[in-house]
């Protein structure tokens, strides 16, 4: 069970939008930065979004995150079979001391 | 600019290893690292973090088993795994911490697997 709450999967057609959810609590989301990360098949995570909304250099401006009070959400436009992934939502936990990441949705596009 | 683990394979429950992770093309001794793992199939355990100044933190899960430790002059990372369990196999990965201390992970290496099995 993990301590952020993320759907398993959604799906979408392409070219078409995806959100994808991840729920905490006051001690983790809600007092603290968001980052998402993309996982795709065989390789490494990846960081899509970090500070709830930043993007690294080399992420397209089609990820896009937000954050509202415990939760936040990753957002994908103009789908790609490319992006077909497991995607993670992650924080600090202060009442846990600890890195904490949600269970992962896998994106399937169709 | 990468990060690549080592050390990783079998081990019987209770069971020691080390795992190292050897860092390059950026400064290393400026920046946070952490070991993030994963089992077969699920998501991502963070399971500890260095800072700058060598201040180590852990999970509860692995607290008291795993110690983490870094060289800097060797631009090395290094997670001494102790007592290990069969629920400690997994893929390890080294990983860089983005903003000092800001708990998000921008660099991964490719993972080393280790496998808790008699």
């Amino acid at each position: 069970q993990s301590v952020l709450t993320q759907p398993p999967s959604v799906s979408a057609a392409p070219g078409q939008k995806v959100t994808i959810s991840c729920s905490g609590s006051s001690s983790n989301i809600g007092n603290n930065y968001v980052s998402w990360y993309q996982q795709l098949p065989g390789t490494a995570p990846k960081l899509l979004i970090y500070d709830n909304y930043k993007r690294p250099s080399g992420i397209p401006d089609r990820f896009s995150g937000s954050k509202s009070g415990t939760s936040a959400t990753l957002g994908i436009t103009g789908l790609q079979t490319g992006d077909e992934a497991d995607y993670y939502c992650g924080t600090w936990d202060g009442s846990l001391r600890a890195a904490v990441f949600g269970g992962g949705t896998q994106l399937t596009v169709l | 600019v990468q990060l690549v683990e080592s050390g990783g394979g079998l081990v019987q429950p209770g069971g020691s290893l080390r795992l190292s992770c050897a860092a390059s093309g950026f400064t290393f001794s400026s920046y946070d690292m952490h070991w993030v793992r994963q089992s077969a199939g699920k998501g991502l355990e963070w399971v500890s973090g260095i800072g700058t100044a060598g201040d180590t933190y852990y999970p509860g899960s692995v607290k008291g088993r795993f110690a983490i430790s870094r060289e800097n002059a060797k631009k090395s990372l290094f997670l001494q795994m102790d007592s290990l369990r069969a629920g400690d196999t997994a893929v390890y990965y080294c990983a860089r911490d983005g903003g000092s201390g800001e708990w998000y992970f921008d660099l991964w290496g490719r993972g080393t697997l280790v496998t808790v099995s008699s």
